[in-house]
This record gives structure tokens, sequence and C-alpha cells, in this order.
């Protein structure tokens, strides 16, 4: 077991470009997570999937960024138009299913807007 | 709307000295509780969960947790530390569905100095 796998590790991006992170949740988990992490606003969530579809993006930018899963194999985070404020660690989590399992956390994408 | 308060943004110990990190929490339904840890440029780790029982509840590497649902309290100790346990310590709040996921704290980092 792999565990989550995010690719790539780290991203430089110029402003106004468009930056897409990988995720490849646990074999047989059910639910992925994705969360935004910086040193000001600590861990945010983001938006998660279940059984590959989309349940709840509230925590999402409307505007530039966007979220699939096309198969149970992976997905994706898709950023347009980049702005230094995006720049942080971006982690993505993956869960078998149930109110009390386990979040198992990939290593991150850290993302550099410059 | 549910809620984690880590008071403590940093705490520097001894080696072999114990430690105890504070976590409040608020939630509205029943709370899943967890300790994740994070070392540099890694993913979060799980060191342990409370769901019910024993408000005890021990976790990996010598780490053990109480859980007080008066005090809204979920504390993390360990009796003696390592260097190796120098890292940013999470709360995690899960309201026990999957609507946004998982609450976190702001978290505290632990430095352990010889």
């Amino acid at each position: 077991n792999a565990g989550v796998i995010q690719t790539p590790r780290h991203k430089v991006t110029g402003k106004g470009q468009e930056a897409t992170l990988w995720c490849e949740p646990i074999s047989g988990h059910s639910a992925v997570f994705w969360y935004r992490q910086t040193i000001v606003q600590g861990l945010e969530f983001l938006t998660y999937f279940r059984n590959q579809a989309p349940i709840d993006d509230s925590g999402m930018p409307k505007e530039r960024f966007s979220a699939q899963m096309p198969n149970q194999s992976h997905s994706t985070l898709k950023i347009q138009s980049t702005q230094p404020q995006d720049s942080a660690v971006y982690l993505c989590a993956s869960s078998s299913g149930g109110a009390n399992s386990d979040y198992t956390f990939g290593s991150g994408t850290r993302l550099l807007v410059i | 709307a549910q809620s984690v308060t880590q008071p403590d943004a940093r705490v520097t110990v001894s080696e072999g000295a114990s430690l105890q990190l504070r976590c409040k929490y608020s939630s509205s339904g029943t709370p899943y509780l967890f300790w994740y840890v994070q070392y540099p440029r890694q993913g979060l780790q799980l060191l342990l969960k409370y769901y019910s029982g024993d408000p005890v509840v021990q976790g990996v590497n010598g780490f053990e947790a109480e859980f007080s649902k008066s005090n809204s309290s979920f504390h993390l100790r360990k009796a003696s530390v390592h260097w190796s346990d120098s890292a940013v310590y999470f709360c995690v709040l899960s309201g026990g569905d999957y609507a946004q996921g998982l609450t976190f704290g702001l978290g505290t980092r632990v430095s352990v100095f010889p």
C-alpha cells in the first residue's frame, strides 16, 4: 500500500498560468478530500468526493478552482489564472467510508505562484 | 458549526521531559477526535483517534490522549519525548458525517532540544 500519492511534490507557476494537481487515493477508499494549508489560515477544507461524485465543494474559491474525480483511481484539482495568494500546500486525503473511518493524507503538493 | 482550538502555537521541551498538548473542541453532535502529526515537508500522519468508550486512548510512539466531554477537551500526552518528536501536532474533529470533512486546529509546533 503506497498510501495516498500526490503529484507533483512541488510546482512553480507564473501568475496567470494554470496549475493542475493530482491525487491518487488508496485503492478501495470511497471518499477523497482536498485541503489547502497555509501558515496564516492553517488547514482549510476545499472539497470532497464520495464514490467519485462531488458532494461538497463549499470550501472552493468558485471562480478559478475546480476539482474532478473522473475515476476511482485519481482526482485532480485545477487552478486557473493562478495568483500569488494561491501559494500553499495542497493536501489530498482519502477515507474508506463511514463517519468513524481513518483519513489517510498524501504528502501534499507545494504550489508557489510567482 | 464545529471548531477546534489549540491554545499553544509553540511548545519547547527538553528531551526526556513530558509533553502535554491542549485541545478544546466544540461540536453539536457526537465528536470523533483525532490527533495528527506533521513532520517537515510531509503529510499528516495519524497518531490516535477517539470515537467512544475508554476516554484514554493509546496511539503510536508512546502518545496517548484523554477525552473529556464535560471539558470539551482532547489533550495529548507523552511521558518522555525524543528529539524525533519535533513536529507540528494537529487536533482534528469530525462531526460524524462527511460534511466539510474534518475540522482542524491551527496546530502546535513542538520543538524538542537535547
